[in-house]
């Protein structure tokens, strides 16, 4: 299956800053997604990462907040703009991969965010 | 919106023991998937179902998918203390369809 790299891997962020996240996976894959996971919660879904257009957002997240790239079949990037505390949370990168003949996520390991 | 269930939503047991979880949802799902995640690391997938009253074993852990396909539950046979850890079950209604996770349970294995 597909291995999934994030960095940075935790930060410190200031109050109004924006930090941005890289994730690389080591082959090409269809698709890939950015989940926020708030402390002692479960995965919740920002958006789908798409290659060569503007993300596609779920419901409650925006993209001026949380603006994506994907240049590549093997490269995306979430921005978390102008961060407040509300912000502190792990994002993990995922991509579909497919394992025993169908799909399913694969995700790096996230990047645990603590705004101050 | 599509939400999913997790029972118990933590459990502590003695090593050795047996561990069951279950899933539901008010929807019907064609996929369900168990993650687990370590402290500090992404959810990594442990069993994948794909067809209603499937039974799947990966090792000490057996899945089913429910009949009604709105349910599954995940056992842990023989704990160890390396099985501490939150288990996430996850539906998908098609193969294009997002991946929704449930809240999570938290297993604490006792040595």
């Amino acid at each position: 299956s597909a291995v999934i790299s994030q960095k940075p891997s935790r930060d410190i962020c200031q109050r109004g800053t924006s930090l941005t996240i890289q994730c690389q996976v080591d082959s090409q894959v269809t698709m890939m997604f950015w989940y926020r996971q708030q402390p002692g919660q479960s995965l919740t879904l920002i958006a789908t990462a798409n290659q060569g257009s503007e993300a596609t957002y779920e419901s409650g997240f925006v993209i001026d907040k949380f603006p994506i790239s994907r240049p590549n079949l093997t490269f995306s990037t979430l921005t978390v703009s102008n961060m407040s505390p509300e912000d502190s949370s792990i994002y993990l990168c995922s991509a579909r991969d497919r394992g025993s003949g169908a799909n399913v996520l694969t995700f790096g390991a996230g990047s645990r965010l603590t705004v101050l | 919106g599509q939400q999913l269930n997790q029972s118990p939503q933590s459990m502590f047991i003695q090593e050795g023991e047996d561990v069951s979880m279950n899933c539901t949802s008010s929807s019907i799902f064609n996929t369900w998937l168990w993650y687990k995640q370590d402290p500090g690391e992404g959810p990594v997938l442990l069993i994948a179902l794909y067809k209603a009253g499937e039974l799947t074993s990966n090792g000490r852990l057996t899945a089913q998918f429910g009949i009604t396909r709105k349910d599954s539950f995940l056992n842990i046979s023989a704990s160890i203390p390396s099985d501490v850890g939150i288990y996430f079950c996850a539906g998908q209604k098609t193969s294009y369809d997002k991946v929704i996770f449930g809240p999570g349970t938290s297993l604490s294995v006792i040595p």
